[in-house]
């Protein structure tokens, strides 16, 4: 099963803007990550926040995690075109990763 | 430094065909992972090897087996191949600390058909 549920499914902006993505889950976890998948490419790694941290920057991402609402949030600033791409959360429990279904961005130039 | 690598990147077989993917890592990872994204999902994980020498089962491992051949080397086997198996498969590795707090390293798939 799925423990990360991902929000929204697809997202569509201008370049420039803000893009938030959110992410669910169910149990209890080591760390929470973030990666990213373009077209037909495996996943990157994006950003780690273990679960007792509360908020992780790097570059022109934002990453909160809140154990208690088991929830986190990603938060990619001034988008560009080339932040196009699927982004996926996975939380990891025991070494192994959960992950969510992922949010399709799309910046518009 | 290749980081993952996987062959064949694509690949069509006929039901009832047998096929070996290959992942090989030259990070020095002591973790590999096998896992499958079918369109629309995130990966599902198949089959790992914490260390050398280890391998368990992940959330769908039916159909399938794996070799933890060295430290470098990891293949997952279609025994009989089904249409259901229709996917594309990623193997990564990860960097054993006692912290568990380490990414995963992803190859970049291999595209599998079954007819």
């Amino acid at each position: 099963s799925q423990q990360g549920e991902e929000d929204p499914q697809a997202l569509s902006i201008q370049e420039g803007e803000n893009a938030t993505m959110n992410c669910s889950y169910k149990t209890s976890i080591n760390n929470l990550q973030w990666y990213r998948q373009n077209s037909g490419r495996g996943l990157v790694h994006l950003i780690l926040i273990r679960s007792n941290e509360r908020e992780k920057h790097s570059g022109r991402l934002r990453v909160t995690l809140d154990t208690s609402k088991k929830s986190s949030s990603l938060l990619i600033t001034a988008s560009r075109a080339a932040d196009t791409a699927s982004y996926f959360c996975a939380t990891d429990a025991s070494g192994k990763l959960t992950f969510g279904q992922g949010t399709i961005l799309t910046v518009h130039p | 430094n290749a980081g993952v690598t996987q062959t064949p990147k694509f690949q069509v077989l006929k039901t009832g065909q047998s096929m070996t993917l290959q992942c090989a890592q030259d990070m020095n990872h002591n973790s590999m992972y096998w896992y499958r994204q079918d369109p629309g999902m995130g990966l599902r994980l198949i089959y790992y090897s914490a260390s050398e020498g280890t391998t368990d089962k992940g959330e769908v491992p039916n159909g399938y087996n794996v070799s933890r051949l060295n430290k470098r080397e990891f293949s997952l086997r279609l025994e009989s191949a089904a249409p259901s198996q229709t996917s594309v498969y990623f193997c990564a590795s990860r960097r054993k600390s006692d912290r568990l707090n380490q990414p995963q390293h992803f190859g970049d798939g291999t595209r599998l058909s079954i007819l």
